[in-house]
C-alpha cells in the first residue's frame, strides 16, 4: 500500500485565479494519477504523470488549463489555472505501483471557485 | 475500449442482511477488475481485486466478489451489513491486452444499511 497525503484538503478561489494542488507519497511509485469528482459522481481522468516524462492528458483536459509537474518518484503537483465556478470539484491524486494493479488515493482537495 | 456499468444507483438493505451490489464489465481482453470504496469526505479505499486464479476472491472488512467470466460481472458482496459499511462504492476494470491498463471506473452505487 501507499500513504497519500494532499495539500490543501480544501480551498475557496476567486474566479481568474490559479491554484496549486500538492501529492505526496510515502514511498517512491512509478504511476502518479490525477483525477477530478463531482461529490458522490464517479471519478474524471485528468492525467497521468510518470516521474521523467510529461504528463499525458485525457480528452477534455489540456496542459495549459491543468498544469502538472512529477519532479521525482514521491510528489506531484496539479495546478487548476484560471479558475472558472466549472471547476468547482473534489481533485484526487492516486498512485500505482504496477501497470494494472490497484491504486492508492489521496484524501482530495474540495475546490470551490466562486 | 473498456467500460463499467453499475446498474443501481443505491441499494438499501438492513443491518445484518446480505448484501450484493452489482457490476458488470466490457472489455477485449482479459479483465482486472477492481472494487474501491469511499466514505463520506474521504478519497476512495481499495478493497480487492481480480487479476487471475480462483473467482471468488476476498477483501478488506469482510467484503467479497465473484469473478463470472460468461456474464462478465464483478458482484461485490457481504454475507452480513454493518452500518458503518454504508459508503460509496465504486467498480473498475483495467486491461493489458485490448484495453487500457488505466482503470475505468464506473459511476458508483451509494450503500445504504439501515440499523
Amino acid at each position: 500500500s501507499a500513504v497519500i497525503s494532499q495539500k490543501p484538503s480544501r480551498d475557496i478561489c476567486q474566479r481568474g485565479t490559479s491554484l496549486t494542488i500538492q501529492c505526496q507519497v510515502d514511498s517512491q511509485v512509478t504511476m502518479m494519477f490525477w483525477y477530478r469528482q463531482q461529490p458522490g459522481q464517479s471519478l474524471t481522468l485528468i492525467a497521468t504523470a510518470n516521474q521523467g516524462s510529461e504528463a499525458t492528458y485525457e480528452s477534455g483536459f489540456v496542459i495549459d488549463k491543468f498544469p502538472i509537474s512529477r519532479p521525482n518518484l514521491t510528489f506531484s503537483t496539479l495546478t487548476v489555472s484560471n479558475m472558472s465556478p466549472e471547476d468547482s470539484s473534489i481533485y484526487l491524486c492516486s498512485v500505482g505501483r504496477e501497470m494494472v494493479h490497484e491504486q492508492y488515493f489521496g484524501p482530495g482537495t474540495r475546490l470551490t471557485v466562486t | 475500449a473498456q467500460s463499467v456499468a453499475q446498474p443501481e444507483d443505491q441499494v438499501n438493505v438492513a443491518e445484518g442482511n446480505p448484501l450484493t451490489v452489482k457490476c458488470t464489465y466490457s472489455v477485449s481482453g482479459n479483465p482486472y477488475l477492481f472494487w474501491y470504496v469511499q466514505y463520506p469526505n474521504r478519497g476512495l479505499q481499495f478493497l480487492l481485486k481480480y487479476i487471475t486464479g480462483d473467482n471468488l476472491v476476498k477483501g478488506s472488512y469482510g467484503f467479497e466478489a465473484e469473478f463470472n467470466k460468461s456474464q462478465t460481472s464483478f458482484h461485490l458482496k457481504k454475507p452480513s451489513a454493518l452500518v458503518s459499511d454504508s459508503a460509496l462504492y465504486f467498480c473498475a476494470v483495467s486491461s493489458l491486452s485490448g484495453g487500457s491498463y488505466i482503470p475505468t471506473f464506473g459511476r458508483g452505487t451509494s450503500l445504504i444499511v439501515h440499523p
